[in-house]
């Protein structure tokens, strides 16, 4: 079975400034994605951005970027001029071949004013 | 985006109770649809993967006779928590995934809150 770490249970960022989220996998597939989703209070889990791991260039969307090391089976996500409306728990995912999906731990994230 | 729509969103039974949610994508059909469980501050559980036409694959753990589902057609899939008792009050999460050729992802219902009393 595949599995997803996320390391850091909570961490806090300060409006319009930068933070990190961590995530490592463990697999054997060659060919799979990696997804962060997230989920706001409102519970609805939401698509922030995907990665396929054949593409060696790093997927952004907007403010949100990832660094992709697939040697050392890490996808951590970047979050640019932190916003309010970033505040949620942020989940780290995997897809294999066996198109299941495995969640991390989640990393609940806190934009201060 | 594609859109999954879950109901209810929150429900609240007496103990011995049976609860059925529903889970209907709304613009396109999903062969498989997954079924998660979530307690707070948690992550996702999976519980059992919906085919269409065909019997659900569940979790090790995950009792079957209690967590029915039926996936009767692309576009709905159902779980009924039969006999309901306390310890399966939750957030009930549905999913689905558009077929081969489009793009992974996993598309989310709303989630159901379930209270049994």
């Amino acid at each position: 079975a595949q599995t997803v770490t996320q390391s850091q249970p909570e961490m806090s960022v300060q409006e319009a400034e930068t933070v990190t989220l961590s995530c490592t996998y463990d697999t054997s597939e060659n060919n799979y994605y990696l997804f962060w989703y997230k989920q706001p209070p409102s519970r609805q889990m939401i698509l922030v951005i995907r990665q396929e791991a054949y593409k060696q260039q790093n997927a952004t969307e907007n403010r949100f970027s990832v660094n992709f090391q697939k040697a050392a089976k890490s996808f951590s996500l970047k979050i640019s001029d932190s916003q309010l409306g970033d505040t949620a728990m942020y989940f780290c995912a995997f897809m294999g071949t066996g198109n299941q999906f495995y969640f991390g731990t989640g990393t609940s994230l806190t934009v201060i004013p | 985006g594609a859109v999954v729509s879950q109901h209810p969103s929150w429900v609240i039974c007496k103990s011995g109770t049976s609860v059925k949610i529903e889970c209907r994508s709304l613009d396109f059909q999903a062969t498989t649809m997954f079924w998660y469980r979530q307690f707070p501050k948690q992550s996702l559980m999976l519980m059992a993967t919906s085919n269409e036409g065909s019997k659900a694959t569940y979790e090790q753990g995950v009792e079957k006779d209690k967590f029915l589902i039926n996936h009767a057609s692309l576009t709905l899939s159902t779980l009924t928590v039969t006999s309901a008792h306390p310890e399966d009050s939750s957030f009930y999460i549905c999913s689905a995934s558009r077929g081969a050729g489009e793009p992974p992802e996993l598309f989310f219902g709303s989630g159901t809150q379930l209270s049994v009393l």
